[in-house]
């Protein structure tokens, strides 16, 4: 059974930083790319950041660019999401996110399994 | 504001048909990438309901269809459940951004 379990979320002030942490289970974790995804309360949902099957390409979305770092660790199966000069509009819920793209068609990938979420909290 | 457009919210009564748009252009829904829908019930995590447009993972009932045509997508609730009250997303990928992106969302309530 494919599990994707975050952590890290809670209450920073602006400014501060905070790292988030996905567990991967029941699947090869180095043969899919993975994505963070977030929801601020009562909004939709925003891709924040992706990083390819090997670590090796990277996204990030221009709301994030340059506070944030998304990483993996094949061996220990955990994708890591480091957050810096954390604003009040980046207050949601992280949801990690394994993405599948299908006979090589990278355009058509989407997102086959969620995390449960965490939430992070920008406040004085 | 997210290049695909979703009406805000549908409602239909119970065993009625409802249907959900996503509005995109040229450089996504047009330009042939396909369409994913997802459904995410009050207080938890998003799931996937269709992909490639119109195909349903295992265990998602066939109540649930999807179908695209131009630049835009359609999902489908026939039967209409109480159970299926929610907020349903699509996505696709734009390649004037250069990435996926999802839509604004939309809020179905069961009378």
């Amino acid at each position: 059974e494919v599990q994707l379990v975050e952590s890290g979320g809670g209450l920073v002030q602006p400014g501060g930083s905070l790292r988030l942490s996905c567990a991967a289970s029941g699947f090869t974790f180095s043969s899919y790319a993975m994505h963070w995804v977030r929801q601020a309360p009562g909004k939709g949902l925003e891709y924040v950041s992706a990083i390819s099957s090997n670590g090796g390409s990277t996204y990030y979305a221009n709301s994030v660019k340059g506070r944030f770092t998304i990483s993996r660790d094949n061996s220990k199966n955990t994708l890591d999401l480091q957050m810096g000069s954390l604003r009040a509009e980046d207050m949601a819920v992280y949801y990690c996110a394994r993405f599948l793209i299908r006979f090589g068609d990278v355009e058509g990938g989407f997102v086959d399994y969620w995390g449960q979420g965490t939430l992070v909290t920008v406040s004085s | 504001q997210s290049v695909l457009t979703q009406p805000p919210s549908v409602s239909g009564a119970p065993g009625q048909r409802v249907t959900i748009s996503c509005t995109g252009s040229s450089s996504n829904i047009g330009a042939g990438y396909d369409v994913h829908w997802y459904q995410q019930l009050p207080g938890t995590a998003p799931k996937l309901l269709i992909y490639g447009n119109s195909n349903r993972p295992s265990g998602v009932p066939d109540r649930f269809s999807g179908s695209k045509s131009a630049t835009s997508a359609s999902l489908a609730i026939t039967g209409l459940q109480a159970e299926d009250e929610a907020d349903y997303y699509c996505q696709s990928y734009d390649s004037s951004l250069t990435h996926y992106v999802f839509g604004t969302g939309t809020k179905v309530t069961v009378l």
